[in-house]
């Protein structure tokens, strides 16, 4: 089983549409998570850190639930700007590890 | 600020070449990451370091190898190329490994073709 993974897409949604991704990890013991965006061609960019509480910015809501081990990206009200790849990010937990693994991105297309 | 410097930004190279891909971070950064993505596909980590003279393997670091003389600069080295290590590289770094402030910072990527 890979240490992340995540639903490759595409999502293809309207301008408008809200819509959710989900991330699996396969460490319980996982410390942090995060979601970064790769826009086509560039680099990846953090989007938001994970609170254990779950967290919000603006039209962007980020869930964890350690229990299934899982992670949620919401966007609500998408622009055409969204689209891009969403990649989620974990730290596994041990020792004096700083990896942090990426999965394979959730690719977003919002059409007008 | 420049941030995390990549250089080059694309290189062909042929099967059994060497080379070094360039990373240096003026940020004074302790960890520094190497990762490849091949097309279509996530980001997997090659090597890290976690301060000058420390680096550890990741996930895929089979042909390459890396050094950290400074805190500034982590270069990764290709022996011996293949055609299976064709992919874009991305340098990275961050500051800190306290949640959640501990934010990655990307260089602009390298193109490497192995022909």
């Amino acid at each position: 089983r890979k240490e992340v993974e995540q639903d490759p897409g595409p999502f293809n949604v309207p301008e408008g549409a809200t819509v959710a991704f989900n991330c699996t990890y396969s460490n319980s013991a996982s410390q942090s998570f995060f979601w970064y965006r790769q826009d086509c061609r560039k680099e990846p960019k953090l989007l938001m850190s994970v609170y254990s509480s779950g967290n919000e910015d603006g039209r962007f809501t980020a869930q964890l639930n350690r229990a299934s081990q899982y992670i949620s990206l919401l966007i609500r009200d998408s622009k055409l700007s969204d689209s891009a790849t969403y990649l989620c990010v974990v730290k596994p937990a041990g020792g004096a590890t700083n990896k942090l693994i990426f999965g394979t991105g959730t690719l977003l297309a919002v059409q007008p | 600020n420049a941030g995390v410097t990549q250089t080059p930004k694309f290189r062909i190279l042929k099967i059994g070449q060497s080379m070094t891909l360039q990373c240096a971070q003026d940020m004074n950064h302790n960890y520094m990451y190497w990762y490849r993505q091949d097309p279509g596909m996530g980001l997997k980590l090659i090597y890290y370091s976690v301060g000058a003279g420390i680096t550890d393997k990741g996930e895929v670091p089979n042909g390459y190898n890396v050094s950290r003389s400074t805190t500034e600069d982590f270069p990764l080295r290709l022996e011996l190329a293949a055609p299976s290590q064709t992919s874009v590289y991305f340098c990275a770094s961050k500051g800190t490994a306290d949640f959640p402030n501990e934010k990655l910072f990307f260089g602009s990527g390298t193109q490497l073709s192995v022909l």
